[in-house]
């Protein structure tokens, strides 16, 4: 199983700064067939399902605000959120979708500070 | 509007079984990949099993292997996960989820609201 490993477990950020959760996976989730990286990221606020943000690492989906970026290739992967706003508060998940069994981050609790 | 809604969560004791449904409407369900997702009480995201959009490939956690069985009905736009020898473990919000493509080797653009399953005697 690729384990996933995301840093820190909790962020605590002032409004309007910038906020980064890590994500490393113990093997790469690169293809290199097609040099994509089977690597999501998913915002899940209290009692809501999971909200896609990013996929292929490093791809907006529809409708999420230009504040949400990915980065990384392989092991070690970024989600950054460039100008925090109140609505951000939630837990964060990385999730690689390379090989069976897809496997998720255990997460990453962003507060306000 | 592209939609999931699940049904058929509750209570049951320990060794039992249950079934779970996903009604998907607002696209073509036959076109998409499916995926179960869980979610222990205050605890992270687990992925259970996944279908392909034909449903002739399915794909297991090990956790759950041997005890669940993951179907779809394209003709009724409607995905099931029966799960039977039920475990306290096994208690859990479970999502249904959309992989965009007919292989579950996607991200999962869409998700249901959940439906809670209680594993108690």
């Amino acid at each position: 199983d690729i384990v996933m490993t995301q840093s820190p477990d909790s962020l605590a950020v002032s409004l309007g700064e910038r906020a980064t959760i890590n994500c490393k996976s113990r093997q790469s989730v690169l293809y290199s067939s097609n040099n994509k990286n089977y690597l999501a990221w998913y915002q899940q606020k209290p009692g809501q399902p999971p909200k896609l943000l990013i996929f292929w690492a490093s791809t907006r989906a529809s409708g999420v605000p230009d504040r949400f970026s990915g980065s990384g290739s392989g092991t070690d992967f970024t989600l950054t959120i460039s100008s925090l706003q109140a609505e951000d508060v939630a837990v964060y998940y990385c999730q690689q979708y390379y090989s069976t069994p897809y496997t998720f981050g255990q997460g990453t609790k962003l507060e306000i500070k | 509007e592209v939609q999931l809604l699940e049904s058929g969560g509750g209570l049951v004791q320990p060794g039992g079984s249950l079934s779970l449904s996903c009604a998907a409407s607002g696209f073509t369900f036959s076109s998409y990949a499916m995926s179960w997702v869980r979610q222990a009480p205050g605890k992270g995201l687990e992925w259970v099993s996944a279908i392909s959009g034909s449903g002739g490939s399915t794909y297991y956690a090990d956790s759950v292997k041997g005890r669940i069985t993951i179907s779809r009905d394209n003709s009724k736009n409607t995905l099931y996960l029966q799960m039977n020898s039920l475990r306290a473990e096994d208690t859990a919000v479970y999502y249904c989820a959309r992989c965009p493509g007919q292989w579950p080797n996607d991200a999962f653009d869409i998700w249901g609201q959940g439906t809670m399953v209680t594993v108690s005697s």
